[in-house]
Formats: C-alpha cells, structure tokens, sequence
C-alpha cells in the first residue's frame, strides 16, 4: 500500500496569513506522465469531509481561488494564499492512483 | 440536489453483524461508483471499499484489514448502497461515511452525514 506523510500535524495560522500543509508518497503519483492521482480533503470540525483539490491541482466546484494544490513525483503541498476562520478544520491528502486509497495522517490547521 | 443518508450504526458485541445503509438522491446513482470511508473516534480517515457501477462490471475492492469480513453492494433500483459487517472487531468502531467514489479523478464528490458503529463487550 502507499504511505502517505503529511507535515505538520498542527498548524496555528493568523487569520490573513498564508499557510502551507506538505504531504509526501512513498511513490510515485504520476499516471500516463500526465496526471498526479493526489487528492486534499477537508473535514471541518463535526462536519464529512469535502474535496477540495484533486488530480494534484484542480479545484473543486466551490473551493475559493486561496486555496492552490502542487507538486510531481511524490512530494504535494496545498497551499492557502490567505487563511480565514471558516478555513479551520482537519486537512487530508489521498493518493487516487491504487486501491487501496489511503490518507495522510491529517493536519489540523487552527486560527491564533 | 444531490444527498445521502447513511443509516444502520449502532452498538454491537464483537463477532456480530451490523449492516450499514445509504440513501442515494439527486444523481444518476445507477452509473456512480461508490465507496465507505471510516473513521476511528479521534483518529483520521480510512478507505473502506469501493463498487463500481454494474456498466462497468460492478465489481468491488476492499481495505485489507475488511476484506473477508465486509461486503459492500447496491440496489440500483432503490438507488441504495450497502455494507455488510461481519465478524466485527473493537478496532472497527468509527463513524462510516457513505460517499461518491473517492479519489475518481472527477469533480463530483459528495458524502453522508456518516453513521456511528461501536463494537464492545
């Protein structure tokens, strides 16, 4: 099964402050040279998870322009260009490229 | 609008049977591919199982720590999705979480409230 490595676990951020969650594979996520089978989840708190970013950098319907996905190979970062309340909640990335799935350990991101 | 409805949690002894339901509406549940995901009581998420659609041979994987005690299936015509847990372990207790399949590489994601199964003696 591929491991999935997210850093760091908890995040305090000032609300209008950047911030960056890393998520690493223990291989590769590339498919057909093309595409990187990655997936960034949040569940907020008491809430089911929503996607927010899949194939490495696409934004679902409905996700604000601050939040951004990136990377290649086995190393992915989501990236929040300005952090808001509403952002609070456990993040996850999911590798899509073999069954088993399988979620990083989740980062907490907090408002100071 | 799009919505499930997970149902069928409760408390149960280990070795016992429970058997999860979700209530598919506002799609075209016939074609979807769908999954369980799980999670611990302050733990993070877990993939279950996945069905596809019958069109595309409506076969079903699973995690390994379920496989061999769950059975995931579905009832198109009662736009219905299933898990049957056989065999249940205290480290199977969590919230179960119907949704869209994850990780499909599309930008249709949609999920249960989830429903809570707690396996203790």
């Amino acid at each position: 099964d591929i491991v999935m490595i997210q850093a760091p676990l908890s995040l305090p951020v000032t609300p209008g402050e950047p911030a960056s969650i890393s998520c690493r594979s223990s291989q590769s996520l590339l498919q057909n040279k093309k595409y990187y089978f990655l997936d960034w989840y949040l569940q907020k708190p008491g809430k089911s998870p929503q996607l927010l970013i899949y194939l490495g950098s696409r934004r679902a319907t409905g996700v604000p322009d601050r939040f951004s996905g990136s990377g290649s190979g086995t190393d992915f970062t989501l990236r929040i260009s300005r952090v808001e309340a509403e952002d609070v909640g456990v993040y996850y990335c999911m590798q899509a490229l073999q069954i088993p799935r399988t979620f990083g350990q989740g980062t907490k991101l907090e408002i100071k | 609008e799009v919505q499930l409805v997970d149902t069928g949690g409760g408390v149960v002894k280990p070795g016992a049977s429970l058997r999860l339901s979700c209530a598919a509406s506002g799609f075209t549940f016939n074609t979807a591919w769908m999954s369980w995901v799980r999670q611990a009581p302050g733990k993070g998420l877990e993939w279950v199982a996945r069905i596809k659609s019958n069109n595309d041979g409506g076969t079903a994987d699973y995690a390994p720590p379920v496989r061999g005690r769950f059975t995931i299936s579905r009832d198109d015509s009662e736009n219905m999705l299933f898990l049957q847990m056989n065999s249940l372990k205290t480290e199977d207790t969590g919230v179960y979480y119907c949704s869209t399949d994850v990780g499909n590489s599309v930008d249709f994601d949609h999920w249960g409230p989830g429903t809570l199964v707690t396996v203790s003696s």
